[in-house]
């Protein structure tokens, strides 16, 4: 079985400063996790995923995520958040080798001017 | 269409009442996703196509809850005996096959009075 755990349903931060979404996960066999972004009135949309391989994986709009698997983490980065940055953001695992994801709980990400 | 269509966007029905969602996904992609979204929760898995087949229907809530794909393409989420609990955004994916990346669509809005 696989879960999510995501702390802060909410994160703000000021616009140009470092954005840190965490992640922490829980598998019973080599996961793939991903990142997804929900702008308002959109639908899910991938942002980067890691499946195998390198560890530190890059996405759109600048965002980043490293898998570490002794911490059971996939935090999200992106060095300078953008006012258009502002939405909710969900981090999933899937059994590896599936796309069918489990979801987190979301975290909203509010940009400051 | 260019991506995953689902209507209605909106629906609202009263308590006990038979409704169905539809998800038109991309031309081509074999699998098709359906998940529910409760207000503050992240996306929950409810059953996954492949092709006209339910490969895994784990997810659905109970008996009321019944999807279709009869011809491989469009899918319809079926829920009988609505209840108040049931509201939730319900959102479809789809996929060019198996374990490849999911693409969402803007998700049905289900409102039960």
């Amino acid at each position: 079985a696989q879960s999510v755990t995501q702390l802060g349903s909410h994160v703000s931060v000021s616009e140009g400063a470092l954005v840190l979404l965490r992640c922490n996960y829980s598998s019973s066999v080599p996961p793939y996790l991903f990142w997804y972004v929900q702008y308002p009135n959109q639908g899910l949309q991938l942002l980067l995923k890691y499946t195998t391989g390198a560890t530190l994986v890059k996405g759109i709009n600048g965002f980043e995520a490293e898998f570490k698997k002794s911490e059971t983490s996939f935090h999200l980065t992106k060095p300078s958040a953008h006012m258009s940055d502002a939405a909710e953001y969900f981090c999933a695992v899937s059994p590896g080798g599936s796309y069918i994801p489990t979801f987190g709980r979301g975290t909203s990400l509010i940009v400051h001017p | 269409g260019a991506g995953v269509s689902q209507t209605p966007s909106n629906k609202v029905t009263e308590k006990g009442k038979y409704v169905e969602l539809r998800c038109d996904p991309i031309s081509g992609h074999t699998a098709l996703y359906w998940y529910r979204q409760s207000l503050g929760q992240g996306p929950e898995f409810l059953i996954y196509f492949q092709g006209t087949g339910a490969a895994d229907d784990s997810g659905l809530p109970n008996d009321r809850f019944f999807a279709v794909r009869p011809e491989g393409s469009v899918s319809t989420l079926k829920i009988q005996r609505t209840e108040r609990g049931d509201s939730a955004v319900y959102l479809c994916a789809s996929s060019y096959r198996a374990n490849t990346e999911a693409f969402f669509g803007q998700g049905t809005r289900l409102t039960v009075v």
